[in-house]
């Protein structure tokens, strides 16, 4: 049974600071992506990471993947009170679904 | 683009009732897929379509949730008898290719059955 398993799943951390989500996946993928969901909100698309050390970076935020590891990370520097959210990652099977973690709910403190 | 649309945005409806939710994939888009959104168990996929033909539909509860896609761009989730724990959030998402793209999803319905 493929498993998507992010960590931590809550965060909380000040504004300024630096810290990094993880997701280990359990199946043979070369494709990953990472979503945010604000509260009552729908999912909107981060980044789409297409082979093997990929690395994309938007703004605070990079995302790499590491498909040997079968692990990507979602790096935010010197958070701001904005990037609070759920961020999903989420991995493509080879029948072109996609499975996503549990999510990782980031609180960042003013 | 509009993007994906979904209707209702919320529904209350009666254990019982039957329930109908709407989807409109972004045009062009070949694929769409049902997820639906708990706190206890996150994202599940339901069902997706591929060119309008269901492709994978093991991720549907039970016999009471039924999906269509008549045409390119509709597709509707519906439950019938509901139940309240059926309550969830009900995402439609689309796709060019899912490979390269990943999905944009629809703003979402969240049901509540009372």
């Amino acid at each position: 049974e493929l498993k998507v398993e992010q960590n931590p799943l809550f965060l909380s951390m000040q504004e300024g600071k630096n810290y990094t989500i993880y997701c280990n996946y359990s199946t043979t993928s070369d494709r990953l992506y990472w979503y945010r969901q604000d509260p009552g909100k729908s999912l909107e698309s981060l980044f789409v990471l297409l082979s093997n050390g990929a690395v994309k970076q938007e703004g605070r935020l990079m995302a790499s993947l590491d498909t040997k590891a079968r692990l990507s990370t979602l790096h935010i520097t010197a958070a701001v009170h904005d990037l609070s959210a759920t961020y999903f990652c989420a991995v493509l099977l080879r029948d072109d679904k996609i499975i996503f973690g549990k999510g990782t709910r980031l609180h960042i403190l003013p | 683009d509009a993007g994906v649309i979904q209707s209702p945005r919320h529904e209350v409806t009666e254990m019982g009732q039957e329930v109908t939710l709407r989807c409109k994939p972004i045009s062009g888009h070949d694929y769409l897929f049902w997820y639906r959104q708990t706190m206890m168990r996150g994202l599940e996929l339901l069902i997706y379509f591929n060119n309008n033909v269901p492709i994978d539909d093991s991720g549907m509860p039970e016999d009471r949730f039924s999906a269509k896609m008549p045409n390119a761009s509709f597709s509707t989730l519906k439950i019938q008898p509901s139940e309240p724990r059926d309550s969830a959030v009900y995402f439609c998402a689309s796709s060019l290719a899912p490979g390269n793209y990943g999905y944009t999803f629809g703003s979402g319905t969240r049901l509540t059955v009372v």
